[in-house]
């Protein structure tokens, strides 16, 4: 149980186009969502929070017109690159917090996408 | 505000030798902790998690953790290392609060000699 998904795992784009990336909790319905970022050897950065039918929540820093997120269902949020530039390559990574667990803060991770903007 | 501290960015054992990976907190609550597990180019899987129940918590692949509140830490250890182990491995803290925010330390990369 507690699977989450991401499609693509990978992508190549081209600077100037944008990008979708989709996460998908596979057997259990998120409340909330959050989106990653993670740079070659380090941590994972919080970039946003999402909610299924609000707004997401932007960290400091993380321009929200620039990753557009959407939380359309308890099942799927997606993550949207607009006009991707080369320093948008990274690791992006999602994960979902369980209905079930949520009074336990568990979060479940997606595998990744690897995005590479050339 | 909450925190997390990995001591180590890396670590290196022999095949079968104990793992100790060092984490500790920050926090004004009584926080959740979790280690969480990488391996290359994936994301991250759940090794165990400490939500205020026993403080020694037993998780996947044979890893515990200790809570020790005096000290605020929250230790990984394995008896006995396998080559499989070889992975980043991520501290994280939540304050439970609404929105569920997980704060990472800055990992440990766990190397497994043979």
């Amino acid at each position: 149980g507690a699977v989450v998904s991401q499609h693509p795992s990978w992508v190549i784009c081209k600077s100037g186009t944008s990008v979708k990336i989709e996460c998908r909790s596979l057997d259990f319905q998120a409340t909330t969502m959050f989106w990653y970022r993670q740079f070659p050897k380090q941590s994972l950065m919080l970039m946003a929070t999402s909610n299924e039918g609000s707004k997401a929540t932007y960290e400091q820093g993380v321009e929200k017109d620039k990753f557009l997120i959407n939380h359309a269902s308890l099942t799927l949020s997606t993550l949207t690159v607009t006009s991707a530039h080369p320093e948008d390559s990274s690791f992006y990574i999602c994960s979902a917090r369980d209905w079930a667990s949520a009074s336990t803060d568990t979060q479940y991770f997606g595998p990744g996408t690897r995005l590479t903007v050339l | 505000a909450q925190s997390v501290t990995q001591l180590g960015s890396h670590v290196s054992v022999s095949e079968g030798a104990l793992v100790l990976l060092r984490c500790n907190y920050s926090s004004s609550v009584p926080p959740y902790l979790f280690w969480y597990v990488q391996y290359p180019n994936q994301g991250l899987q759940l090794l165990l998690k400490y939500t205020s129940a026993a403080t020694l918590v037993k998780g996947i692949n044979g890893f515990e953790a200790e809570f020790k509140k005096s000290e605020t830490s929250f230790h990984l250890t394995k008896p006995s290392a396998h080559m499989s182990d070889a992975a980043e491995y991520f501290c994280a803290v939540s304050d439970g609060g609404s929105q569920g925010n997980l704060i990472f330390g800055k990992g440990t990369k766990l190397s497994v000699k043979p």
